[in-house]
């Protein structure tokens, strides 16, 4: 079963933010986040290990509760080369699932000058 | 540091073909993962292997579809007698999975259009 990511799409303008959310039904070992520009591979943008646990990158960060089994990625001040769909893939914890990622739906971000 | 390489970009085939999709991991990475992407979806786990290994193939279709990761040379997804419905991108992904951390990269994927 695919976690679900939420908003479906997103319309910005250059320098707002957004939010983009990823929730699973299982218990959720790791949480990957990527981006994906049309007819490109998808991008590595951060892994979330620990419940509560936020990183960051620049301008993108991303947080995991891990007793909720939700994650957030949170894109700041946002720049036209944050326009590209995002995915979340889950890594669920236990089990033979171990390895294999299992990604959303994606969400669409558009940013507009 | 050269990354996940596939070949080949773009792959077309006639109905009742084999398609043969290559992928070598980086430098390091002895874990390979195979994803299947259709038109404006997300991205659907097949296989994932080590050398000479298969450890998980739940999401790989029961017929026509194999994959392999030899001890030498690049992984590859093989789909015999190909059909309509196996048009999409494929995609390899590549992990050293060291410290829990089980990072994959992506190559640029085999684009299939069977005709």
């Amino acid at each position: 079963q695919q976690p679900v990511q939420s908003p479906q799409a997103v319309i910005l303008r250059e320098g707002e933010d957004a939010v983009i959310n990823c929730s699973s039904s299982k218990a959720l070992y790791s949480v990957h986040w990527y981006r994906q520009k049309h007819g490109e591979a998808p991008v590595f943008l951060m892994i979330l290990l620990k419940g509560g646990e936020q990183k960051g990158h620049e301008k993108i960060s991303a947080s995991f509760n891990e007793k909720k089994q939700q994650s957030s990625l949170y894109l700041t001040a946002s720049q036209l080369s944050y326009s590209g769909t995002y995915f979340c893939g889950t890594e669920n914890a236990g089990g033979t699932s171990y390895g294999k990622l299992t990604f959303g739906q994606g969400t669409i971000l558009t940013v507009h000058p | 540091n050269a990354g996940v390489m596939q070949n080949p970009r773009h792959l077309v085939r006639r109905r009742g073909q084999e398609a043969r999709l290559r992928c070598s991991p980086m430098k390091g990475h002895s874990h390979v993962y195979w994803y299947r992407q259709l038109p404006e979806e997300g991205l659907k786990f097949m296989v994932y292997l080590q050398k000479e290994n298969i450890i998980d193939e739940s999401g790989m279709p029961k017929e026509r579809f194999s994959a392999e990761f030899p001890k030498e040379g690049p992984s590859i997804l093989r789909i015999q007698q190909v059909v309509r419905g196996d048009s999409a991108a494929y995609f390899c992904a590549s992990s050293r999975m060291t410290g829990g951390k089980n990072i994959q990269y992506f190559g640029a994927g085999t684009r299939l259009s069977v005709l």
